[in-house]
C-alpha cells in the first residue's frame, strides 16, 4: 500500500492565483516527520519543509504555508499569488522513527504556473 | 555550499554495458542513498549506506549493486544494463540516522539504455 499519496498528477494554475498541492500520508508510528521537496526542471529536489508527528501547528513562510491535519493524516501545501519560479514536481515525504533511514515518497504533483 | 555531486547528468549505454553512476559529497554525511524516479511512480529507494561499506537493500534493488569505499562517495552500478533501466537516478545524502534528518540531493543522472 502507497504510505504517501499525491492524487494531484499535474496542476495548471495561472499566475497570481494561489494553488493548493494535497498530500495524504499512513503510518503507525506515533513519532514520524513529513517533508515537502520541490524539483525544477534543473532535477534537483530542494528540501522545503519538515514537520514531526508531534507539532501540528500549521506554518508560514513568504508565500508558502502548510497546513497539517493529523486527524486526516494530511500534510497539504500552499502556495499563495503563485509565480512561474514555482513550476516545478512538489514530493511529499514520510519517515517514521521505526525505520530511520526510510523515506517514503508520493508519486509528485507537477505545477506550471502560466504567466 | 554543501554538495551532493553527480558525476554524470546524462548518460547513454548500450543493453549489456557495466555501468557505474557515481556520487560525492561534502557534508561529511554517514548516510548515502540511491534512488530512482519514473514518472508516475516518484522516488524508489534502489539502496542506501549508513557506513562506509555497509550497504541496505531498498525497494528495487535487483539489477543493481552498491560501493561504499570512502564515506564521501557512493557508487551505483548496473552489471549489465537492459532498457528497463532507463530512468532518472538520483543520489541523497543525509546526517545522522533518525528520521528527522532532512536528505540532500544531486541534480540527477538521466541514464538511457539503448
Amino acid at each position: 500500500a502507497q504510505k504517501v499519496t499525491q492524487a494531484q498528477t499535474e496542476i495548471s494554475v495561472v499566475e497570481k492565483e494561489d494553488v493548493t498541492l494535497d498530500c495524504v500520508y499512513e503510518t503507525r508510528d506515533t513519532t514520524y516527520y513529513l517533508f515537502w521537496y520541490k524539483q525544477p526542471p534543473s532535477g534537483e529536489l530542494v528540501f522545503l519543509i519538515r514537520r514531526n508527528s508531534f507539532d501540528e501547528q500549521n506554518e508560514i513562510s513568504g508565500r508558502y504555508s502548510w497546513n497539517f491535519q493529523k486527524s486526516t493524516s494530511s500534510f497539504n501545501f500552499t502556495i499563495t499569488a503563485s509565480q512561474v519560479v514555482d513550476s516545478a514536481v512538489y514530493f511529499c515525504a514520510l519517515s517514521e522513527a521505526d525505520t530511520g533511514n526510510q523515506f517514503y515518497f508520493g508519486t509528485g504533483t507537477s505545477l506550471t504556473v502560466i504567466p | 555550499d554543501v554538495k551532493v555531486t553527480q558525476s554524470s547528468r546524462y548518460l547513454v549505454k548500450r543493453t549489456g554495458e557495466k555501468v557505474f553512476l557515481e556520487c560525492v559529497q561534502d557534508m561529511d554525511h554517514e548516510n548515502m542513498f540511491w534512488y530512482r524516479q519514473d514518472p508516475g511512480l516518484g522516488l524508489r529507494l534502489i539502496y542506501f549506506s549508513y557506513d562506509v561499506k555497509m550497504k541496505e537493500k531498498g525497494d528495487i534493488p535487483e539489477g543493481y549493486s552498491v560501493s561504499r569505499e570512502k564515506k564521501e562517495r557512493f557508487s551505483l552500478i548496473l552489471e549489465s544494463a537492459s532498457t528497463n533501466q532507463t530512468s532518472m537516478y538520483l543520489c541523497a545524502s543525509s546526517s545522522l540516522g533518525t528520521a528527522r534528518e532532512k536528505l540532500f540531493f544531486g541534480s540527477g543522472t538521466q541514464l538511457s539504455v539503448l
